[in-house]
């Protein structure tokens, strides 16, 4: 079955300070994980995806299949990364496979 | 020009009535879904389409049928609505099922 873990629903930061988002995943086969993001008013939409491998505003997200984890990274926040962030599996494209959500993290960037 | 677009953005309504919210992709893409977003934010896939074919219902009450008159729309009708319904909903478009989602801009249900 699939299974998406964000362990933190609040995560505060300091800007300025490096920012760890936590996602864990639980999936038989071989997953694509994606994160998504909510700016206030605005609608959903994709920050990153692992298969892409590229850095979107300074965020980076490494896949670690012996951890099962998918952890957003970004070295230093800033004021408009406040957001509620999701991580995103998706499986390896049988007819009944879908695009499951953690139950999101909202990210509050202290000033 | 938006790409996945959704009406109405607010629906209020009583108990009991039966409403239906639409859904438009202008990508091209072959499959579409709904999502429900409860008041903490749990982001729940409800159904998707492809090329207007069920392919996933998440155990969703039959009150709730989705429609697909054609590849670029997917509406989703509710009847007998009840308070637990109250939720935003989120129509999302993909060129290819487990593909990168697009998503509109979500319709505020409350029902009252």
């Amino acid at each position: 079955a699939q299974r998406v873990t964000q362990p933190e629903k609040l995560l505060s930061v300091f800007k300025g300070a490096p920012v760890e988002l936590k996602c864990n995943y639980s999936y038989s086969g071989s997953p694509e994980l994606f994160w998504y993001v909510q700016y206030s008013r605005q609608r959903l939409q994709l920050l990153l995806r692992h298969i892409s491998r590229e850095s979107i505003k300074g965020f980076t997200a490494d896949l670690n299949k012996g951890e099962t984890s998918f952890h957003l990274k970004k070295p230093f926040a800033q004021e408009e990364d406040s957001a509620m962030y999701y991580c995103a599996l998706s499986g390896q494209g049988n007819r009944d496979d879908k695009i499951i959500f953690g139950k999101g993290t909202r990210l509050h960037i202290l000033p | 020009d938006t790409a996945v677009s959704q009406t109405p953005k607010y629906l209020v309504t009583q108990m009991g009535n039966d409403k239906s919210i639409k859904c438009e992709q202008n990508l091209g893409h072959d499959t579409m879904y709904w999502y429900k977003q409860d008041s903490k934010k749990f982001l729940k896939i409800m159904f998707s389409y492809n090329n207007k074919e069920l392919i996933i219902n998440e155990t969703v009450p039959n009150r709730f049928s989705p429609k697909s008159p054609d590849k670029a729309h997917l509406n989703l009708h509710i009847n007998s609505l009840e308070l637990g319904d109250s939720a935003v909903y989120f129509c999302a478009s993909s060129q290819r099922s487990l593909e990168k989602l697009f998503f509109g801009s979500g319709t505020q249900l409350s029902v009252l």
